[in-house]
């Protein structure tokens, strides 16, 4: 079946202490991308890859990292998490070719950083 | 000024009504256009690709309006099953970058 899949779904932690948000794919898509959602903002996108290697930020990349060394993988890192990432975060993906493809999300990953 | 804005929700209509979402961007140069749906505390999905001839899927009509720089959605004959959050996303040149408007609710009551 093809799928996004992220783990965990859901996590609470305290302020400071480093977390992986792991994201993987098995549609062999170029393209992945973290995105949170909070009320009343919508989806923002975090962070994307265009391919191995290939990352760039999106619109509020401050506090996470990521990386890309696998096609099918992109993990979300929170080195020092603060109570102001409390959200809920979904990875997807696309094939990349001319920008017009639909993106597949994962199920989410609710957040709680206390 | 919001890089895509949406209509404010929450939209409540009863079963069988027409209703009509608009979603504007900013951005001159975008290129790709998409309506998804997103049930509550679920994954958005995609409802449908915007074309700018427009294009209908049974129900559902999409439009794009680059001179005004919008996007539509139309849901003729509603369901309860459409009560859902309409999200409009738009992708700039490149494709790579994308931007989502907050949803508008829409609530189908019999």
């Amino acid at each position: 079946e093809a799928q996004v899949t992220q783990n965990p779904r859901y996590l609470i932690t305290v302020t400071g202490k480093k977390l992986t948000v792991t994201c993987s794919q098995n549609m062999n898509h170029e393209y992945m991308s973290w995105y949170r959602q909070d009320p009343g903002l919508g989806l923002r996108q975090i962070y994307y890859s265009m391919n191995v290697e290939v990352t760039d930020k999106g619109d509020v990349p401050e506090g996470y990292k990521v990386s890309r060394k696998e096609k099918r993988n992109f993990p979300l890192i929170l080195e020092s998490p603060s109570p102001n990432q409390t959200s809920l975060y979904f990875c997807a993906s696309s094939f990349s070719e001319g920008g017009s493809h639909e993106q597949y999300f994962g199920p989410g990953t609710r957040l709680t950083v206390t | 000024r919001k890089e895509v804005e949406q209509d404010p929700g929450p939209f409540n209509v009863p079963e069988g009504a027409t209703v009509a979402f608009n979603c504007t961007y900013s951005n001159s140069a975008s290129q790709s256009f998409f309506w998804y749906r997103q049930d509550c505390r679920k994954e958005p999905k995609l409802l449908m690709s915007v074309y700018s001839s427009g294009n209908e899927d049974g129900r559902f009509t999409a439009q794009l309006n680059r001179a005004s720089q919008y996007i539509s959605l139309l849901i003729r004959d509603s369901k309860l099953s459409d009560s859902a959050t309409y999200l409009c996303a738009v992708r700039g040149t490149g494709g790579f970058k994308t931007i989502f408007g907050a949803g508008t609710r829409l609530f189908v009551k019999a």
